[in-house]
């Protein structure tokens, strides 16, 4: 079974530009998380996607934004780039139990 | 508030020495409390959930357990392969709150 995939690996971008990042969920989950982790620093909640709808927010600006997809692939958008927005973005996709499986990532730059 | 405590921020062991991790919380309508294991640079990995007071869980040598207000991840003879970041988090209020901790990292030296 195929986990959860994360697309790109690396981005690299500069100050005022937007990043997209994608998320494929395990089959069959509806539920789609996203994270950011900042280079030594917790996970940080931002969005919650269940069945295409925004579930829950994080305490984020409006500037990170997202959608999740009739096919429950997520993808999360920062516009207006700041040079702290770099950091690790992590997808979860969910079982009704509630674990919270992982992809790999995708590291944002900021230059 | 809700929040996950989790202590201590880093721990060094020996080979062999086996030693515990703490995972406290105050969390609204307990759903699940979840380990996972971080590597660096890599997304966490899922470990263990429990889900009522006096559950335990073992995963090699690895074992959970949990009371009304927190969480304990012994490690048992640990080797250099398990030095990680392992992360806690609990879910509450009908899986509408998910919150991680800070993360215990572990350093296991042969």
């Amino acid at each position: 079974e195929a986990g959860v995939t994360q697309s790109p690996t690396h981005l690299i971008k500069t100050r005022g530009q937007q990043a997209t990042l994608r998320c494929s969920p395990i089959s069959g989950h509806t539920s789609v998380y996203w994270y950011q982790q900042a280079l030594g620093l917790g996970l940080q909640f931002l969005l919650w996607y269940d069945e295409g709808e925004e579930r829950n927010r994080g305490n984020f600006p409006p500037r990170f934004s997202g959608r999740q997809f009739p096919n429950y692939s997520s993808e999360l958008n920062v516009n207006a780039l700041e040079l702290e927005d770099s950091a690790l973005y992590l997808c979860a996709s969910a079982k009704n139990t509630g674990e919270l499986f992982f992809g790999e990532g995708s590291r944002l730059t900021v230059l | 508030e809700d929040q996950v405590t989790q202590s201590p921020e880093a721990l060094r062991l020996q080979e062999g020495e086996s030693s515990s991790l703490n995972c406290s919380y105050t969390v609204s309508g307990l759903r699940g409390l979840f380990w996972y294991r971080q590597d660096p640079g890599k997304g966490p990995e899922f470990l263990f959930t429990l889900y009522s007071a006096g559950e335990e869980k073992e995963k090699e040598r690895l074992k959970a357990t949990l009371t009304k207000k927190e969480s304990f991840l012994h490690i048992t003879a640990p080797k250099p392969e398990d030095s990680a970041t392992y992360l806690c988090a609990v879910a509450g209020d009908n899986f509408n709150k998910f919150y991680f901790g800070s993360g215990t990292k572990l350093n296991v030296k042969p």
